[in-house]
């Protein structure tokens, strides 16, 4: 059974920061892995997807990169934002589908003023 | 493109009444998702539809769940006799087959109290 584990489960960072927030997988047969922004009492924005033959994914200050041998995924924000302050999810689509979905717990980022 | 729609967005319920969720799925979206949420959890996974057909239902829908999607268009999740273990934010999703990786959009989300 696919389990994912995000580290750490709450960040709290200085505006302007770079920061780093980390996925694992215990299963590498994965079709793709999708990062996902979630406001509070809000649902989930999509923000990058890697699919299982790519290495990395970039969209404006956002990189999530995938190392699929070793089950991990890296979402880097560059000059973080109190804009950014939310829950970010890392989910897995494997276990013979690509369309079932297997989410981490998240992590609380707070980006202070 | 208006995004995955759901309504109502809030439902408080007494114990043992039903409740009925809608969602909307993006327009040209074949695929559409059924996913709760608990506070502090990521979602899980209930059931999958393409176009009309449930493909797949999660061990997490017990019998007193159930899942349309009549026309391949809209679909319904029923909850009947609610528990307070119900109490959860249910979330619709929906995806086009085929396309590129097959990334999966989110509504709002439904949030059910029972009470």
């Amino acid at each position: 059974k696919q389990e994912v584990t995000q580290i750490p489960a709450a960040l709290s960072v200085p505006e302007g920061e770079n920061l780093v927030l980390n996925c694992s997988f215990t299963d590498s047969a994965i079709y793709n892995l999708q990062w996902f922004r979630q406001d509070p009492g809000k649902g989930l924005t999509s923000l990058l997807l890697i699919q299982s033959s790519q290495r990395e994914q970039t969209s404006g200050r956002l990189n999530a990169s995938l190392d699929k041998s070793s089950g991990r995924s890296t979402l880097y924000i560059a000059a973080s934002q109190p804009g950014d302050s939310a829950t970010y999810l890392c989910a897995v689509a494997g276990g013979g589908s690509n369309y079932k979905l297997t989410f981490g717990k998240g992590t609380l980022l707070t980006v202070n003023p | 493109d208006t995004g995955v729609s759901q309504n109502p967005r809030h439902k408080i319920t007494k114990r043992g009444q039903n409740v009925t969720f809608r969602c909307d799925p993006i327009s040209e979206h074949n695929r559409l998702y059924w996913y709760r949420q608990t506070l502090g959890q990521g979602p899980e996974f209930l059931t999958y539809f393409q176009n009309e057909a449930q493909l797949e239902k999660s061990r997490l829908l017990s019998d007193r769940f159930s899942a349309e999607r009549p026309k391949g268009s809209f679909s319904t999740l029923e909850i009947q006799r609610t528990e307070q273990g119900d109490s959860a934010m249910y979330l619709c999703a929906s995806s086009l087959a085929g396309t590129s990786g097959n990334t999966i959009y989110f509504g709002e989300g439904s949030w059910l109290t029972v009470v």
